[in-house]
């Protein structure tokens, strides 16, 4: 995979719902994998980032998981709420000689989500 | 309240002119970057630089210039040379390296 790749690219789910999205990325010098939630008229907010093969973060409702070794990334939100409702960005980054990060991130097209009530 | 500033939020421009895009932060952020959203894609990178003074070009530079010469400013010029700049920016800062970046409210240029 040469590219940040994410699906699906939107989803409809129902309140109360439980529902998950996937982020595939390049694995060969991954540094960072960020999740990001963009809601309409906002900014963009970081929900997680992740580095560590395994890593597992959680945030409220939501949580994510991390495989670097195969190259993605599962995002979940247990019990979907309307305000839920957003784009949902992954983005990765990769090593730079001296084993840190630029922080230049290459973003999916994201998952929109849209939770009816 | 600490965060990032963009103006204007809407930008009309005439084909043929260069015009200026803000981006201010009071987070005391080395790093500043430029995003372009068209569409259907995802956020591509512009300009990025993690020091005053140093910048480099991202996956999409050509017909974009930037400065920064303080820390908490970074302002894009979009010029003429840029073929259809017609998009969304984002602006963003963060500490240096792989940190979580915090992102403006965004200018939305139009070109007529």
């Amino acid at each position: 995979i040469l590219n940040v790749e994410q699906s699906p690219q939107s989803l409809h789910v129902q309140e109360g719902d439980s529902t998950n999205f996937t982020c595939s990325f390049p694995s060969s010098n991954f540094y960072a994998l960020h999740w990001y939630r963009w809601e309409t008229a906002k900014s963009p907010e970081a929900l997680f980032v992740m580095t560590l093969n395994g890593d597992e973060k959680k945030k409220g409702r939501i949580s994510a998981t991390l495989n670097t070794k195969e190259g993605y990334s599962y995002l979940y939100i247990k019990g979907s709420q309307p305000e839920d409702s957003a784009t949902y960005l992954c983005a990765s980054t990769t090593f730079r000689a001296g084993g840190t990060s630029y922080g230049k991130l290459t973003f999916g097209q994201g998952t929109i989500l849209t939770v009816h009530p | 309240d600490g965060g990032i500033t963009q103006s204007p939020k809407y930008l009309f421009r005439k084909e043929g002119q260069n015009v200026t895009l803000s981006c201010e932060q009071n987070l005391n952020h080395d790093a500043m970057y430029w995003y372009r959203q068209d569409p259907g894609q995802g956020l591509r990178l512009i300009y990025y630089s993690q020091i005053v003074n140093d910048f480099q070009k991202g996956d999409i530079a050509e017909g974009y210039s930037v400065s920064r010469e303080k820390k908490e400013s970074f302002p894009l010029t979009v010029t003429s040379a840029q073929k259809n700049p017609t998009a969304f920016y984002l602006c963003a800062s963060s500490w240096q390296g792989a940190n979580e970046q915090f992102f403006g409210p965004g200018t939305r240029l139009t070109v007529l």
